[in-house]
């Protein structure tokens, strides 16, 4: 079975702060992959990053880093000097490797509030 | 990234009515989408999946007469919630992804339908 855990269900910091969202998965596979979505508050998903589980290398994008441990199947998201911008819902989600165009599974998502 | 449209964005219906979803692709053919429902301060749980010229896979505990999926063209899905009671008020969202060009391709969402039933 296939499981994605989110253990933060609301986090609140104060701008400039740095912040990680936590995520553990669980799977029998041996190839997957492992998203990052944003729903800020008008409710639609913004895809943020993809990660297969071939590639262990952490990855940063601008402010957004990402560290992919496959040891402790956790795959944590940090945001560094949030903005009150980034206040939404993140999801994490979880993929077979042949995902039959976008099966996901989805934690149970960490609402952030950045406040100025 | 690609273009995923859903139309409406909201809808109030009253109880006992069927409402019609769409759910383009607008810049892709997508032979598979998938259709999600989530309820308030929760997480997103795939309802069915929605293939282009066949039947839709219904996942389990989704009554498949209620939800009808209907993916008659490479571009277009379509969920009708019928007999809509206040239960099934909920915000349903779809995606879809050409994981045929590339396996493994992150899916794209469309903007969600806020669906009330009153």
């Amino acid at each position: 079975a296939q499981k994605v855990t989110q253990a933060q269900t609301e986090i609140s910091v104060v701008e400039k702060e740095d912040v990680t969202l936590d995520c553990v998965y669980e799977t029998r596979d041996t190839t997957y992959y492992l998203f990052w979505y944003k729903q800020p508050p008008s409710g639609e998903l913004v895809f943020l990053i993809r990660r297969n589980s071939f590639d262990e290398q952490n990855e940063i994008s601008g402010r957004y880093s990402w560290n992919f441990q496959k040891s402790t199947s956790s795959f944590n998201f940090t945001i560094t000097a949030s903005q009150v911008v980034d206040s939404a819902v993140y999801f994490c989600a979880l993929s077979r490797f042949y995902n039959q165009g976008g099966k996901l599974i989805f934690g149970q998502g960490t609402e952030l509030s950045v406040k100025p | 990234g690609a273009v995923v449209s859903q139309h409406p964005s909201w809808v109030i219906c009253k109880s006992g009515t069927s409402v019609k979803i769409e759910c383009r692709s607008l810049d892709f053919q997508a032979t598979t989408m998938f259709w999600y429902r989530q309820f308030p301060k929760q997480s997103l749980m795939l309802m069915a999946t929605s293939n282009e010229g066949s039947k839709a896979t219904y996942e389990q505990g989704v009554e498949k007469d209620k939800f009808l999926i209907n993916h008659a063209s490479l571009t277009l899905s379509t969920l009708t919630v019928t007999s809509a009671h206040p239960e099934d008020s909920s915000f349903y969202i779809c995606s879809a992804s050409y994981f045929e060009e590339r396996p493994g391709a992150e899916a794209f969402f469309g903007q969600g339908t806020r669906l009330t039933v009153v």
